[in-house]
């Protein structure tokens, strides 16, 4: 089973700054099969990155994922009000087929 | 613009059985494109990839759920189905549908709003 963890757990930053967020594999993940998703209260997740780099349709370009293997990593640029929210990374692979990572939660300083 | 929604009873009792339905619009079921999944979340926590149905009927489970899920899809009425058994309170989420679109580069790019179960007796 491949174990998604994601740091740190809530990020506290202020509008206009750099987030950044991790999300380490417990086994290598191929980069086709690894997105990002954010989530508000109260909404279903909305895809962000996919394919570990690509940003979906209609997404700031602020926002950017990397990395490769075990270890990726989304970045937001600068910190707009409204991207105060919940980040998940999400990979598909062996059983279970697919998992989630715990979430990171970027939360106003 | 393709949409989902979940639809099924809010309440279920311990022990029985919970169903939902997914509606698909604004695109068909039948795609060979995608697998169409169930996804939950308990309150405050994260999500869980319960399992997903592809247009044959093939189907795959999380293990943690497997006893349990049996998903299905009907194809005349652009649905697909979740039947969860012998539920507990632990069950208690918010269910999600959603729409993962195979290819080079794999995602889930559309989503159903949601619909809370709450099991209690």
């Amino acid at each position: 089973e491949i174990v998604l963890t994601q740091s740190p757990g809530t990020l506290s930053l202020s509008p206009g700054e750099r987030a950044t967020l991790s999300c380490r594999a417990s086994q290598s993940v191929s980069s086709s099969y690894l997105a990002w998703y954010q989530q508000k209260p109260g909404q279903a997740p909305r895809l962000l990155i996919y394919g570990a780099s690509s940003r979906a349709t209609g997404i700031p370009d602020r926002f950017s994922g990397s990395g490769s293997g075990t270890d990726f990593t989304l970045t937001i640029s600068r910190l707009e009000p409204e991207d105060f929210a919940v980040y998940y990374c999400q990979q598909y692979g062996s059983s279970p087929e697919l998992t989630f990572g715990g979430g990171t939660k970027v939360e106003i300083k | 613009q393709v949409q989902l929604q979940e639809s099924g009873p809010g309440l279920v009792k311990p022990s029985q059985t919970l169903s939902l339905t997914c509606t698909v619009s604004g695109g068909s079921i039948s795609s060979g494109s995608y697998y169409w999944s169930w996804i939950r979340q308990p309150a405050g926590k994260g999500l869980e990839w319960i399992g997903r149905i592809y247009t044959s009927g093939s189907t795959n489970y999380n293990p943690s759920l497997k006893s349990r899920v049996t998903i299905s899809v009907d194809t005349s009425k652009n649905q697909f189905s979740l039947k969860l058994s012998s539920v507990t309170a632990a069950d208690t989420a918010v269910y999600y549908c959603a729409r993962f679109r195979l290819g080079q580069l794999w995602r889930f790019d559309y989503w159903g709003q949601g619909t809370l179960v709450t099991v209690s007796s």
